[in-house]
């Protein structure tokens, strides 16, 4: 599976978009794009995946750039509750395990 | 709907006793899975179970053992506990397949001395 490079740590305002991007130069044309968190002393949380049309759902919206070589997740207004570990993961289909590289540190400040 | 459910949340142990970790989920899902996570090594798979009565091994089954005689258990038995078993510890189910949307539980901090 293609490997994903994200910064370290973001933070944003509450109520502001947070916009979270990830690389993934190196993926192939059957390899998804997934985004989990992981609240502090909680379990991993599933967030959204796509493979190259931009997806949305109750939680967030992942934006893939047309050569498919990096993407943005959105949280539009981000609150307290979404401090968290972001992680960027790539993988094909449904026998592809997924890796949980060290992920990007949201801190939402007040 | 309470999800994945883990206990105990918090477990101390002496080197050479044995536990069960408690995993049950009430989603209906066939795909469970047992995942540790360290400082550094990212979140890695023990052991899976693709339905009541299959199990299989993942990447670090060495010390563990796991049965599934329901689709809602997935118990994890440390066999001989040993200070290297001190993790965090992860069960999750999914409907879609074992690496798919995975849903986790609020994880068992374990501590062997």
């Amino acid at each position: 599976d293609a490997k994903t490079t994200q910064p370290p740590s973001m933070d944003c305002a509450e109520g502001r978009a947070a916009n979270l991007p990830c690389n993934h130069s190196t993926i192939s044309g059957n390899e998804y794009v997934y985004w989990y968190r992981q609240i502090h002393s909680q379990g991993p949380q599933y967030i959204i995946h796509g493979l190259k049309n931009n997806e949305t759902n109750e939680m967030a919206s992942l934006i893939i750039t047309e050569d498919r070589k990096s993407s943005t997740l959105i949280l539009p207004h981000a609150t307290l509750r979404d401090t968290a570990v972001y992680y960027c993961i790539v993988k094909t289909g449904a026998n592809s395990k997924l890796t949980f590289g060290k992920g990007i540190t949201l801190s939402v400040r007040p | 709907n309470a999800g994945v459910t883990q206990t105990p949340k918090f477990q101390v142990l002496k080197t050479g006793q044995s536990m069960t970790l408690q995993c049950a989920q009430d989603m209906n899902h066939e795909y469970m899975s047992w995942y540790r996570q360290d400082p550094g090594m990212g979140l890695r798979l023990i052991h899976y179970s693709v339905g009541a009565g299959i199990t299989d091994q993942g990447e670090v089954p060495n010390g563990y053992n796991v049965s599934r005689s329901t689709t809602e258990d997935f118990p994890l038995r440390l066999l001989s506990a040993a200070p290297s078993q001190t993790s965090v510890y992860f069960c999750a189910s999914s409907y879609d397949g074992l690496h798919e949307k995975l849903f986790f539980g609020s994880g068992t901090q374990l501590s062997v001395l």
